[in-house]
């Protein structure tokens, strides 16, 4: 098994410009979330699914869309870039949503918006 | 709405030293509570869960255990090495929004 594949590892955005951050699983987990790392404030969650078809906010949404088609796959994009979206972006996904199970995480996209 | 505090670091530690990481959470009903560690330029992998009041969670030499009296997760290594350096994360997880804390950026020194 791959586990959560992401790309682009790197990406370098100019204010306005839009793009979507692809993650994929092989693992057949229904759910899927999107993070965001930035020093000194952890991980903060910005869109989940718990399904193909489903997704909802989490913590910090606003200017990003997602978009569950299929089980596998589960892409972020930004419609019009910000400085404030520079960041390094987490795509994880578990077998169920909620309690006991956790989340396999892909290496990250490291986004710089100028 | 449920939040995490975790302890600030950077934490920096000889060799064999013994490492406490303290975390708290605020959350509604019974989270389960689970340690994740990134090491550099990873994302962040599993180090131990709990479910439970009560519950130990154990891995690689970590414990943490789940006390629901004090809200508090606390992960210990009795005997740290250079391998365990990286950054660790609190997250309790009461339904599908799953709060990180902060992360404890952890240096342990030959």
């Amino acid at each position: 098994n791959a586990g959560v594949t992401q790309t682009p590892k790197f990406q370098v955005l100019k204010t306005g410009q839009s793009m979507t951050l692809q993650c994929a699983q092989d693992m057949n987990h229904e759910y899927m979330s999107w993070y965001r790392q930035d020093p000194g404030m952890g991980l903060r969650l910005i869109h989940y699914s718990v399904g193909a078809g489903i997704t909802d906010q989490g913590e910090v949404p606003n200017g990003y869309n997602v978009s569950r088609s299929t089980t596998e796959d589960f892409p972020l994009r930004l419609l019009s870039a910000a400085p404030s979206q520079t960041s390094v972006y987490f795509c994880a996904s578990s077998y169920l949503p909620g309690l006991a199970h956790e989340q396999y995480f892909g290496p990250g996209t490291r986004l710089t918006v100028t | 709405g449920d939040s995490v505090t975790q302890m600030e670091g950077p934490v920096t530690l000889s060799e064999e030293a013994f490492l406490t990481i303290n975390c708290t959470y605020t959350a509604t009903g019974y989270p389960s509570l689970f340690w994740y560690v990134q090491y550099p330029g990873e994302g962040l992998q599993l180090l131990l869960k709990a479910t439970k009041a009560d519950d130990k969670g154990s891995n690689k030499g970590f414990e943490a255990t789940y006390r629901k009296e004090t809200t508090s997760f606390h992960l210990e290594k009795g005997s740290v090495q250079v391998s365990d350096s990286a950054v660790y994360f609190c997250a309790p997880n009461n339904n599908n929004d799953m709060r990180f804390g902060a992360g404890t950026r952890l240096t342990v020194k030959p």
